[in-house]
């Protein structure tokens, strides 16, 4: 079975500070992995995903994902956070088999300080 | 651009009652899907649907029941409400996508959400 384990509730970090947000994964196959996040009262939206190639995902907004498979990780990262950075973001994976299903994190809140 | 609609943003209903959550797409997307939302819990799959009648359990199913009986359109139904059902209700649609296809997995779609507070 598939699954993704975000590790923290909630990241802090101060505005122009890089920011990462941590992802781990299980699948029985290669991973397809998404970030997706979700504004207040708003539904989710995609950012970057991972399917193969180069390990450095650049995705929405300036964000950008690092896919390591040896630790089974795909962390979330921004060179500078903005405020309007602050938000929830789900981390998912989908792999080779379970094709149609995709399996969501619990969600990280990021909130930047100005 | 793709749009996902759901017919309600806040629902109130009372335990016990019959409640249809209505979810539209646009995009003559296969893929139509039904999450949860819960604080600390993330998105759970409740069903979803490969095609029209076609239907497939997720990882919450029970207290739930779905209906597809066309392609742009994924009813969820609380046949009987309860409490423990009140929650964000999210609906999503995506492309249909196998390994020996071609292509990579898209995307999934997602509607603005649904809030369901059952008394």
């Amino acid at each position: 079975a598939q699954s993704v384990a975000q590790p923290e509730d909630q990241v802090n970090v101060a505005e122009g500070n890089p920011l990462t947000v941590k992802c781990t994964y299980s699948v029985s196959g290669n991973p397809y992995l998404f970030w997706y996040v979700q504004y207040p009262n708003r539904g989710l939206q995609f950012l970057l995903k991972y399917i193969t190639g180069d390990n450095l995902v650049k995705g929405s907004y300036g964000f950008e994902a690092e896919f390591n498979k040896s630790q089974t990780s795909f962390h979330l990262k921004k060179p500078s956070a903005l405020v309007s950075d602050s938000a929830l973001y789900f981390c998912a994976v989908r792999d080779f088999w379970g094709y149609q299903k995709v399996t969501f994190g619990t969600g990280t809140k990021l909130q930047v300080i100005p | 651009d793709v749009k996902v609609t759901q017919s309600s943003r806040y629902l109130v209903k009372r335990t016990g009652e019959k409640v249809f959550l209505e979810c539209v797409q646009d995009m003559d997307h296969e893929n139509m899907f039904w999450y949860r939302q819960d604080p600390g819990l993330g998105l759970r799959l409740i069903y979803f649907s490969y095609d029209v009648k076609m239907k497939e359990k997720g990882d919450i199913p029970e207290g739930y029941s779905v209906s597809r009986e066309k392609k742009e359109r994924f009813s969820l139904i609380l046949e009987s409400a309860s409490t423990n059902q009140t929650s964000m209700y999210l609906c999503a649609s995506s492309p249909i996508w196998a390994p020996n296809s071609g292509g990579t997995p898209d995307t999934q779609y997602f509607g603005p959400g649904t809030r369901l507070t059952v008394l």
